[in-house]
């Protein structure tokens, strides 16, 4: 089992510019998180979704920040445009509703300059 | 409102010597935790949850948890600590009627050869 898996697992960007993290979640979960960690707010949820719905994105910081999830083994998190403070780790983690646990992929560091 | 809380930002410890590291949360209805460890630079991985049954759940890496009801508890511990074990512990409570996890704030752990 590969995991959850993230990418890129850097990137650096300036302000202004797109940027697009993927995730794909572990085969056979139904659930799809999208989370972002910094010191200063610690891990926040953004959005997640089931079976390939949003669900609640109550946590998505403004209008700057759209996630998708075309099929069951793809998301995406875009962030347009790019602002400093956006810098983070953004992390996708997926899970099932039997089981209730929610696996982390690697997370994406990024720094928008 | 769910909430969970980590009293200690910080815990140290003697390798060799018992760990706790400290949860308390406020659910209504059952409550569903967990415990993650975040290594530096990875991802969250999963140590163990409680769900129902016994109050006393053992996880990965010989980490174990006990659930205390009437103090609303779910403390980490293990009877010896590794040099290994350092690294930043979270506690999370499923929001009830949902799938989100409401994190608490990390503790980080250093354990002292």
């Amino acid at each position: 089992d590969a995991g959850v898996i993230q990418s890129p697992r850097h990137e650096v960007t300036e302000m202004g510019q797109e940027v697009t993290l993927r995730c794909k979640p572990i085969s056979g979960h139904d659930y799809l998180f999208w989370y972002r960690q910094t010191m200063m707010r610690g891990l926040e949820l953004l959005i997640y979704f089931n079976n390939n719905v949003p669900i609640d994105d109550s946590g998505m910081p403004e209008d700057r920040f759209s996630a998708k999830m075309p099929n069951a083994s793809f998301s995406t998190l875009k962030i347009q445009p790019s602002e400093p403070r956006d810098s983070a780790v953004y992390f996708c983690a997926s899970g099932s509703g039997q089981g209730r646990t929610q696996y982390f992929g690697p997370g994406t560091r990024l720094l928008v300059l | 409102a769910q909430s969970v809380a980590q009293p200690e930002d910080q815990v140290n410890v003697a390798e060799g010597n018992p760990l706790t590291v400290k949860c308390t949360y406020s659910v209504s209805g059952n409550p569903y935790l967990f415990w993650y460890v975040q290594y530096p630079n990875r991802g969250l991985q999963f140590l163990l949850k409680y769900i129902t049954g016994d109050n006393l759940v053992k996880g990965s890496y010989g980490f174990e948890a006990e659930f205390n009801k009437s103090q609303t508890s779910f403390h980490l511990k293990k009877p010896s600590a590794l040099v290994s074990d350092s690294a930043l512990y979270f506690c999370a409570v499923r929001d009830s009627g949902t799938y989100k996890y409401i994190f608490g704030t990390g503790t980080r752990l250093k354990v002292l050869a």
